[in-house]
This record gives structure tokens, sequence and C-alpha cells, in this order.
């Protein structure tokens, strides 16, 4: 069965510095990656996916996402963060050949600092 | 083009009662699901739908029943709410199914309290 972990819950960071949120994954066959980003009292927004093809995907926002195959991973990173990143982000997986639905990890809290 | 639509946006509700938490998206889009989001648990599936008339459990349907008549409307009825349904529920829909690298879309929440 399909899971997702993002390691950390919580990540505080000073604006302008750089920053890593991890995911890993587990599943038995190929699979479709995402991340979303929610702010306070908002719904879901996608920022970035993998289907297949080039392993670094990026977003409008700065944001990119490398998907590694033997690590099983799909860490999201940004060289420079602004305030105005604060938000939870979540990591899903969707299988392929599967009905579409996602299975998300538990989030992580990004919170910047002036 | 209003995306997907949830209504109410908040509502409490007294332990036993039953409500429905409505659904509505105008992309014609074929699969539709609904979510609950719980603090430090991420979002769990409730249930879907692959289209008209066809629906499915996902990872937490106890509680919960589901029917898609339309293809523009799939709401979400608790049938005697108890305080572990207090959550936030999101609906959501994509294009179609069988791809499954789909973007999906989400409404923009319900905050449900059962006291």
């Amino acid at each position: 069965a399909q899971s997702v972990t993002q390691l950390d819950s919580q990540v505080p960071v000073f604006e302008e510095a750089p920053v890593e949120l991890r995911c890993n994954y587990s599943s038995s066959v190929s699979v479709y990656l995402f991340w979303y980003v929610q702010y306070p009292n908002q719904g879901l927004q996608l920022l970035l996916k993998y289907l297949s093809g080039s392993t670094l995907v990026e977003s409008i926002n700065g944001f990119e996402a490398e998907f590694n195959k033997s690590q099983t991973s799909f860490h999201l990173r940004k060289p420079s963060v602004h305030i105005s990143d604060t938000a939870e982000y979540f990591c899903a997986v969707s299988e392929g050949g599967s009905q579409g639905n996602l299975i998300f990890g538990k989030g992580t809290k990004l919170s910047v600092k002036p | 083009n209003a995306g997907v639509t949830q209504t109410p946006k908040f509502q409490v509700l007294k332990t036993g009662q039953s409500m429905t938490l409505q659904c509505a998206q105008d992309m014609n889009h074929e699969y539709m699901s609904w979510y609950r989001q719980d603090p430090g648990m991420g979002l769990r599936l409730i249930h879907y739908s692959v289209g008209a008339g066809i629906t499915d459990q996902g990872e937490v349907p106890n509680g919960y029943n589901v029917s898609r008549s339309t293809t523009e409307d799939f709401p979400l009825r608790l049938l005697s709410a108890a305080p572990s349904q207090t959550s936030v529920y999101f609906c959501a829909s994509s294009y179609s199914t069988g791809s499954s690298g789909n973007t999906i879309y989400f409404g923009e929440g319900s905050w449900l309290t059962v006291v």
C-alpha cells in the first residue's frame, strides 16, 4: 500500500534563507507525485507535480522538487523564501493506473520569520 | 468559472444530528471526492466518485454517505453526527479518471464542529 512520510511537522526559517521540505513515499508501482500548499483558512492549491520525464520540476513562484526513484523521495526546495511562503505544505502520491485518489502526507508547516 | 464550491463554510451540530455538506463543480469533471483534514493527520479520503451514479469508499468512510446523481454535484451526508467528526472537510474534483496525473482541484473547505 502506498504511504507518504513528511519528516518534519514544522520548519521555521528566516526570510531569504533556503529551505527544504522532505517527502518520502512507499509504493510498489509507478507513482505520480504532488506538492500542495495550504494558506491559513484556505483550501489546497497545487504547487507542482511530477508525472514523467525530467525528474526536476518547478513552480511559478520559485519552488522546485526533484523526484529520486532510488531514494523514493520528492523533496521540495526553495533557494530564498519570503514571508508570503508561510503556509502548510502537503506532499501527495497517486499510483499509476489507479482512480487518481491522492494519499497525503501529514503536512509540514513552514514558518518564515523576518 | 467558480471551480469547486462548498457550502456551508461553517457549521455547528449537536451529537446525533444529521446534515449534508454540499459540493458543486462547474468544470464538467468526472472525478469528485471528499477528504477530511485533522491536525497532524493530513487529508484522508472519505468517499469518491468516478462519474454520475458511481461512488466508492475511501480510507475513512464510516459515518458518511454520498451520492452522485449529476456530474456537477457530490453531497456528503453525516448520518448521525459524532464529536469525532469535528473536522475540516474538503471537496475535490479532477477532469477524468484513469489518468492519475490529472490535477485535483479543491474547494475552500467546510469547518464542522460537533458538540
